[in-house]
This record gives C-alpha cells, sequence and structure tokens, in this order.
C-alpha cells in the first residue's frame, strides 16, 4: 500500500520560502509523476505542479514563476518550494501520486499558514 | 487554462436518493476526467477517473459518465457516508472543479 506524508515548517513568514518535503513509501518512487496540490481554508483544489523521478517537471501557470518542483530518489521523496510567500499562500499542502489519469494515492495534507 | 465548472455548487439529498454533479470543462478534453469524494478534514480520495472507470474499492453506486465538454458522477442511492464534497478534475493541465458540497436534507 503506497502512502504518502507531508512534512515541513507551520508557519511561514511573508516575502520567504515555503519548503515541504513528501515522503512515499510502501511503492516505488521511480515509476510515477507526483503531484502537488492545495487547498486554502473553507476553499477548492488548487494544482501546484508535478515532478517525474527523472526530474521532469509541469507547473500551473499561475504559479509557475515562483515554484519549484524536485525529486530525490535516494531518499524517496520529492519536494515542494514556494518563494515570496503571502497570506493568500496560506493553504493544506497536499502531495500524491500522480498516474496520468489522475491523483491516487494522497499524503494526509499539511496546513501551512504565512503570517509575520 | 482549461476552466471545470460544475454544478450545482450545493446538493441537497436524503439517504436513498439518486443524485447527479455534473462538470463542463471549457475545452474538449475527451475521457481525461477524475471525480474525488473529499470529507472534511481529509484528504481527497479518487472515485473515477478516464470519465467513467470506477477506482479499486470504490462501492459500484458511484458511477461517471461523459466525453469532451460534459461529464457527471451519479450516486446510484446514498449513503450516510456519502455525504461529502465532490470535486472534479480534467488531465489536460489538471483543473479542478470549484467542488459540489452533498449534504443532506
Amino acid at each position: 500500500q503506497v502512502q504518502l506524508q507531508e512534512s515541513g515548517p507551520g508557519l511561514v513568514k511573508p516575502s520567504q520560502t515555503l519548503s515541504l518535503v513528501c515522503t512515499v513509501s510502501g511503492g516505488p518512487i521511480r515509476s510515477h509523476y507526483w503531484s502537488w496540490i492545495r487547498q486554502p481554508p473553507g476553499k477548492g483544489l488548487e494544482w501546484i505542479g508535478n515532478v517525474f523521478y527523472r526530474g521532469n517537471t509541469n507547473y500551473n501557470p499561475s504559479l509557475k514563476s515562483r515554484v519549484t518542483l524536485s525529486v530525490d530518489t535516494s531518499r524517496d521523496h520529492f519536494s515542494l518550494k514556494l518563494s515570496s510567500v503571502t497570506a493568500s499562500d496560506t493553504a493544506v499542502y497536499y502531495c500524491a501520486r500522480d498516474t496520468g489519469d489522475a491523483l491516487d494515492y494522497w499524503g494526509p495534507g499539511i496546513l501551512v499558514a504565512v503570517s509575520s | 487554462d482549461i476552466q471545470m465548472t460544475q454544478s450545482p455548487s450545493t446538493l441537497s439529498a436524503s439517504v436513498g436518493d439518486r443524485v447527479t454533479i455534473t462538470c463542463r470543462a471549457s475545452q474538449r478534453i475527451s475521457t481525461w476526467l477524475a471525480w474525488y469524494q473529499q470529507k472534511p478534514g481529509q484528504a481527497p480520495k479518487l472515485l473515477i477517473y478516464k470519465a467513467s472507470t470506477l477506482e479499486s474499492g470504490v462501492p459500484s453506486r458511484f458511477s461517471g459518465s461523459g466525453s469532451g465538454t460534459e461529464f457527471s458522477l451519479t450516486v446510484s442511492s446514498l449513503l450516510p457516508d456519502d455525504f461529502a464534497t465532490y470535486y472534479c478534475q480534467e488531465y489536460n493541465s489538471y483543473s479542478f472543479g470549484q467542488g459540489t458540497k452533498l449534504e443532506i436534507k
């Protein structure tokens, strides 16, 4: 059973960089694309981007200038960096396995607040 | 960008009802569409992919249909566990619909 777990700071100051890691267990990371999705409190889902184990990436155009995704196959994890954050980046951030048809396994999510 | 519009935004129904949620794409997306169920405080759960393929372990009372720009998710007979928020997602640019909250009447 594939499991994903997000980790990182729960509080980030405005203008700084939000950094999260998603650790994959129960299945190979070298097999799929891996996505990040976020959900502001009380709102809908927004796809951030995805990364393949070879480093290929795709980004949401609305966030592309601020997002960097990477993967570390030696540690079975992939990462999200979102720069120049503002209060509007406050959200629950999810990682998920991307089959190319859908997001079939999700982490439980991590709430990241942007506040001074 | 492809825009996904779900309707209705809120749906009130009773246990045992048959309900349908629709999702419209701003461009043709063939059958590159998935449906998710999300309960409060939980991550979304995949229900259907490729518009009509039921994810393993998902009850058969859930079904999906459509192609091109018009899609639907149907629950044939609601159980108490089905009251949640449902999202569609297109798989060309990965946009989500705004969600449909299915609430108890």
